[in-house]
């Protein structure tokens, strides 16, 4: 069963475009979602991170939304440049002695 | 140096036999852990380490052991390689020990892509 179902699979955008993503739980004691980026030949970084106590969290370009009640979340990427084409993981945990789980990625383009 | 290194980079062995990923980090963090990544299924976590006493299995642990010699290393086996286990994979830190909130921030190596023929 997976845990956290991510989409769209790809995405492909313009320069300035917005484009998001979503994610979706089923287990309502997660307390933890980031998003993790991923450049092609690198491990995934962390990019940003929410807590369920909160609704929404901006670092620069990069926004979470997130929905407690739908137990779902999403990053949105305002003014997107051809730099930001990665592929995009979110993810969850629970309780402190755990790992994260993965969605399965989106893979973004950002054409110029 | 990076913080958290793999070695090989690189490795295409034959069905049968074992082979060993290690992984060093240099972060100082407690906390260690493999993950897989093949195309369309994203990462999925094999093992986990908390500290050097402490092994945990992932979602698709069958097929793979791990040993935690050190604080600072956390090495994956394949016993006997099948072709399916063909991937990427990939090690990562965390420190338990960072306060505030998102204190959960893993640091990946750069991966082990590995070929089973």
């Amino acid at each position: 069963q997976q845990q956290v179902k991510q989409s769209p699979q790809s995405l492909i955008v313009q320069k300035g475009g917005i484009p998001i993503i979503n994610c979706a739980y089923e287990n309502t004691a997660f307390d933890y979602f980031p998003w993790y980026q991923q450049f092609p030949g690198k491990g995934p970084a962390l990019l940003i991170a929410i807590r369920p106590d909160v609704s929404e969290k901006k670092e620069g370009r990069f926004t979470i939304s997130f929905n407690k009640s739908a137990k779902q979340f999403s990053l949105h990427i305002m003014d997107s440049q051809p730099g930001d084409s990665a592929t995009y993981f979110c993810a969850a945990k629970y309780q402190a002695g755990t790992a994260l789980i993965f969605g399965k990625g989106t893979t973004l383009s950002v054409s110029s | 140096d990076a913080d958290v290194t793999q070695t090989p980079r690189n490795r295409i062995t034959k069905t049968g036999k074992r082979i060993m990923l290690e992984c060093s980090q240099t972060k100082g963090h407690d906390r260690m852990y493999w993950y897989r990544q093949d195309p369309g299924l994203g990462l999925r976590l094999i093992y986990y380490s908390f500290d050097v006493k402490d092994i945990n299995k992932g979602e698709i642990s069958d097929g793979y052991s791990v040993s935690r010699q050190a604080q600072a290393k956390f090495s994956l086996s394949l016993e006997s390689a099948i072709p399916n286990q063909t991937a990427l994979y990939f090690c990562a830190t965390s420190d338990s020990r960072t306060g505030g909130v998102f204190n959960y921030g893993y640091t990946f190596g750069s991966g082990t892509r590995l070929t089973v023929v």
